[in-house]
């Protein structure tokens, strides 16, 4: 049982934007600002999209952007593309200095 | 860029043992430690624990402990993850990503798949 809170599934129409909820406690997501974002096709290792809440890694698309309000972290992905289905995890850092992942969200373009 | 290359798959027996490895780039070794993600089938992601780089100080997630084991070899920039008394539970696919419980995994490697079947 995942200690993140994630949606199952979301879904949205090509060009739309959807949000992916994270919902944790105080002593993660809330305490920290230490959230990051993966994408993960099957049979391909994660992708990094955003960490530290908002921040980009280096080569990533701004489609996808993040934020923070209490404790739940959400995920946006605008403009929304075919090759964007795929499951989308949430992490975020934790006081005993270990990181929890969320269930995962299954992304589907209608 | 990180480079990271996982040895390849395995199969083992319930309550045998399997270990992993990572070669990583030294600038890895040095800075970001080597942390340790599973995914089993139908299942979401899953952190393991982390290596830190410099010390070799670990930190495990609390379901791991007792059974879970990460070094590094820094003279061949390669990490290991040791895991004993296997179950059918521990079938997955592992992957090593670079970075600690920050969780700036920027890279990850190929993955190994983990069969545990008798």
């Amino acid at each position: 049982q995942s200690v993140l809170t994630q949606p199952a599934s979301v879904s949205g129409s090509p060009g739309q934007s959807i949000t992916i909820s994270c919902t944790g406690g105080s002593s993660d997501v809330g305490g920290y600002n230490y959230v990051s974002w993966f994408q993960h096709h099957p049979g391909k290792a994660p992708k990094l999209l955003v960490y530290d809440v908002s921040e980009w890694p280096s080569g990533a698309s701004n489609r996808f952007s993040g934020s923070k309000s209490g404790n739940t972290a959400s995920l946006t992905i605008s403009g929304l593309q075919a090759e964007d289905e795929a499951d989308y995890y949430c992490s975020s850092f934790r006081g005993d200095y270990t990181l929890v992942f969320g269930g995962g969200t299954k992304v589907t373009v209608l | 860029q990180v480079h990271l290359v996982q040895s390849g798959a395995e199969v083992k027996k319930p309550g045998a043992s399997v270990r992993v490895s990572c070669k990583a780039s030294a600038y890895t070794f040095t800075t970001s430690g080597i942390s340790w993600v599973r995914q089993a089938p139908g299942q979401g992601l899953e952190w393991m624990g982390w290596i830190s780089g410099p010390i070799g100080n670990t930190n495990y997630a609390q379901k791991f402990q007792g059974r879970v084991t990460m070094t590094t070899d820094t003279s061949t920039t390669t990490a290991y993850m040791e895991l004993r008394s296997l179950t059918s539970d521990d079938t997955a696919m592992y992957y090593c990503a670079d970075g600690g419980p920050r969780g700036l995994f920027a890279d990850w490697g190929q993955g190994t798949l983990v069969t545990v079947s008798s």
